[in-house]
């Protein structure tokens, strides 16, 4: 069966600092890969999606970017955190029936 | 473009109450149709989902149907448990190759004992 691996489970961060999320999927290939957003009290928002190795598209224009360095790794990044990055990130991968859904990360900028 | 408009929250019912919350959607062609539950803490889990007009999605005792006529995928249950408590997304998905799907707003149900 396939399983999502997220970390870290939760991050505190200063303004200004960097990050980055790791997502890891098992028992599937060339996945289909996702970073959502949920912002607190509000819906998902789509950031990134890639539809394979070295292939990225964003959804939304912001100070993040995603990598896929191999087949079952899905990295966010950010060179400069801002408080509006505050959220809980979640990772997914997917097929043509449906997503599947990591345990996320809560991130807080400070 | 797509889009899911769900009832804005939060939904307060006792237990063994009725539940609906409505989900409408924005789309070009008939794409598959899901419910997402995200209890507190934790990340989204599949609740049901349906690919067809006229397709009934059924799960844990929630209920779905696809109306084409009407663009909707209204969630229902007939009798909510304080364990139901959490938050609900309706969601569609897209019909390219992406797969990437497109989340309402989410609605929180509070059950009360």
């Amino acid at each position: 069966s396939q399983t999502i691996h997220q970390w870290p489970a939760t991050l505190v961060q200063p303004v200004g600092s960097p990050l980055s999320l790791e997502c890891t999927v098992e028992g599937t290939s060339n996945p289909n890969l996702y970073w959502y957003r949920q912002a607190a009290g509000r819906g998902l928002q789509l950031l990134f999606y890639s539809v394979g190795i070295g292939q990225i598209s964003s959804e939304v224009p912001q100070n993040l970017s995603a990598s896929r360095p191999q087949d079952r790794q899905f990295i966010l990044s950010s060179k400069k955190l801002l408080l509006s990055d505050s959220g809980f990130y979640l990772c997914a991968w997917g097929d043509r029936d449906e997503q599947f859904f990591g345990p996320g990360t809560r991130l807080t900028v400070l | 473009g797509n889009s899911v408009t769900q009832m804005e929250g939060p939904v307060t019912l006792s237990e063994e109450a009725f539940l609906t919350i409505n989900c409408t959607y924005t789309a070009t062609g008939y794409p598959s149709l899901f419910w997402y539950v995200q209890y507190p803490g934790e990340g989204l889990q599949l609740l049901l989902k349906a690919t067809k007009a006229d397709d009934k999605g059924s799960n844990k005792g929630f209920e779905a149907t696809y109306r084409k006529e009407t663009t909707s995928f209204h969630l229902e249950k007939g009798s909510v448990q304080v364990s139901d408590s959490a938050v609900y997304f309706c969601a569609l998905k897209a019909m390219d190759s992406s797969y990437k799907l497109i989340f309402g707003s989410g609605t929180r149900l509070l059950v009360r004992p």
